[in-house]
């Protein structure tokens, strides 16, 4: 079975520049996360879909976030413009469902983002 | 508010046990779950508690304690590529999103 994948892996743009990260999860997953992890913690919940909807995005900057899950299935996260402490690992994750029951999150490998 | 806090690092030698522990704060919450993350790589699942006790699975084993606010990861038998981060992480009634743990970062030594 393959992973969630994301790409790119690696990019570096100037402040103020845009950027856009892409994520493919786990076939068959309806849930997906975007997470930021700046380095040192724990990864952070940006937003959380559920097929192509929205359940939480409370902790997403929209003045320069923002991510849509078109047919359900990928997703996009863009920033624009980027600031320097945007500069973190930016993970994508699914899961079959997002009940409170026991639900494993399945993470790809993350894109690293350094705004200059 | 919610929160898990754990050790920043923790260093061992080859074939000891090491445990990493973790306290939260919540109004409630369905469960402690424990990931590692190596550098630079995807964090990975390694143990749920939904209930009181310990969890077994392998060399690792996970323990909560939901009157003590406390959980801990057990690692045995260490082995050099047991050496990356681990979070603790629950999924809170009030948000039903999953809040990572500040993170330890163990060392193993030959």
């Amino acid at each position: 079975e393959a992973g969630v994948a994301q790409s790119p892996r690696y990019k570096i743009i100037e402040k103020r520049q845009s950027v856009a990260f892409w994520c493919n999860p786990i076939s068959g997953h309806a849930t997906l996360y975007w997470y930021q992890q700046i380095l040192g913690q724990g990864p952070k919940l940006l937003i959380q879909f559920q097929n192509n909807g929205v359940v939480d995005d409370s902790q997403l900057p929209k003045d320069r976030f923002s991510a849509e899950r078109l047919k359900g299935v990928d997703s996009t996260l863009k920033i624009q413009p980027a600031k320097l402490e945007d500069s973190a690992v930016y993970l994508c994750a699914s899961s079959l469902a997002s009940l409170g029951i026991r639900e494993t999150q399945y993470f790809g490998p993350g894109t690293r983002l350094l705004v200059l | 508010g919610q929160s898990l806090e754990q050790p920043s690092e923790v260093t061992a030698v080859e074939g000891a046990i090491v445990q990493i522990n973790c306290t939260y704060q919540t109004s409630g919450f369905y469960g402690l779950s424990w990931y590692q993350q190596h550098d630079g790589g995807a964090p990975t699942f390694l143990s749920y508690n939904a209930l009181d006790g310990l969890e077994e699975t392998g060399r690792f084993s996970s323990f909560l304690s939901r009157s003590d606010s406390y959980g801990y990861l057990l690692l045995q038998e260490l082995q050099m590529k047991d050496s990356a981060s681990y979070f603790c992480a629950f999924r809170s009634y009030n948000t039903d999103k999953l809040i990572f743990g500040t993170g330890t970062r163990l060392q193993v030594f030959p």
